[in-house]
């Protein structure tokens, strides 16, 4: 079974700090590896995936994530955070092959709040 | 939002009865999903539909139901609401099973009471 950590619940940061959301996987097989973000009262988007190739990914809002296979993380980062990042941040995870290869596992998310 | 509408997007119901909700998609994707939102859980796969007639199940699939008649629909039911289903319903869609990321729909706030 495929499973996604999010370990912090809430991650605070001052703006214009680089800030980092943390994601670890487990799964069969080579990853597909995305992030998605959530505004308030509103669906989750899209920012980034991996697939494969190089390991620094980049996204929508200057977002990247780097995947890292020995350590099965996949951190998003952001060299410079505003306040409008403030939001709700997923991590999800799919496997390459096999049965319900093409269903997403979502982490449980972590609250990014950027302190003016 | 991805040409993906959800109706309604808030309801209020009572224990033991019916709901039904309706996602719609401009897209002719392939492939659409049922996930709820819950606080401490992220999202949850309910169910999936990979054609039109064609569905299976996801990882809390128990106590719903779906139909998918046309490419464009797929309809989500509570045969018997109870209040452990109020949630965040959210759908979503992707062109196909190598098209790799899901959009999503602006989901559905459903209370049980």
């Amino acid at each position: 079974a495929q499973s996604v950590a999010q370990p912090e619940d809430q991650v605070n940061v001052a703006e214009g700090n680089p800030l980092t959301v943390k994601c670890t996987y487990s799964v069969s097989g080579n990853p597909y590896l995305f992030w998605y973000v959530q505004y308030p009262n509103r669906g989750l988007q899209f920012l980034l995936k991996y697939i494969t190739g190089d390991n620094l990914v980049k996204g929508s809002y200057g977002f990247e994530a780097e995947f890292n296979k020995s350590q099965t993380s996949f951190h998003l980062k952001k060299p410079s955070a505003l306040v409008s990042d403030s939001a709700l941040y997923f991590c999800a995870v799919r496997s390459h092959s096999g049965a319900g290869s093409y269903q997403l596992t979502f982490g449980k998310g972590t609250k990014l709040s950027v302190i003016p | 939002d991805a040409g993906i509408t959800q109706s309604p997007r808030h309801k209020v119901t009572e224990t033991g009865t019916p709901v039904t909700l309706r996602c719609h998609q401009t897209e002719n994707h392939r492939y659409m999903y049922w996930y709820r939102q819950d606080p401490g859980h992220g999202l949850r796969l309910i169910h999936y539909s990979y054609g039109v007639k064609d569905t299976d199940k996801g990882e809390v699939s128990d106590g719903y139901s779906v139909s998918r008649s046309k490419t464009e629909d797929f309809l989500l039911t509570l045969e018997s609401a109870t209040s452990s289903q109020t949630s965040v319903y959210f759908c979503a869609i992707s062109a196909s099973s190598d098209s790799y990321e899901q959009y999503f729909g602006p989901g559905t706030r459903l209370t049980v009471t």
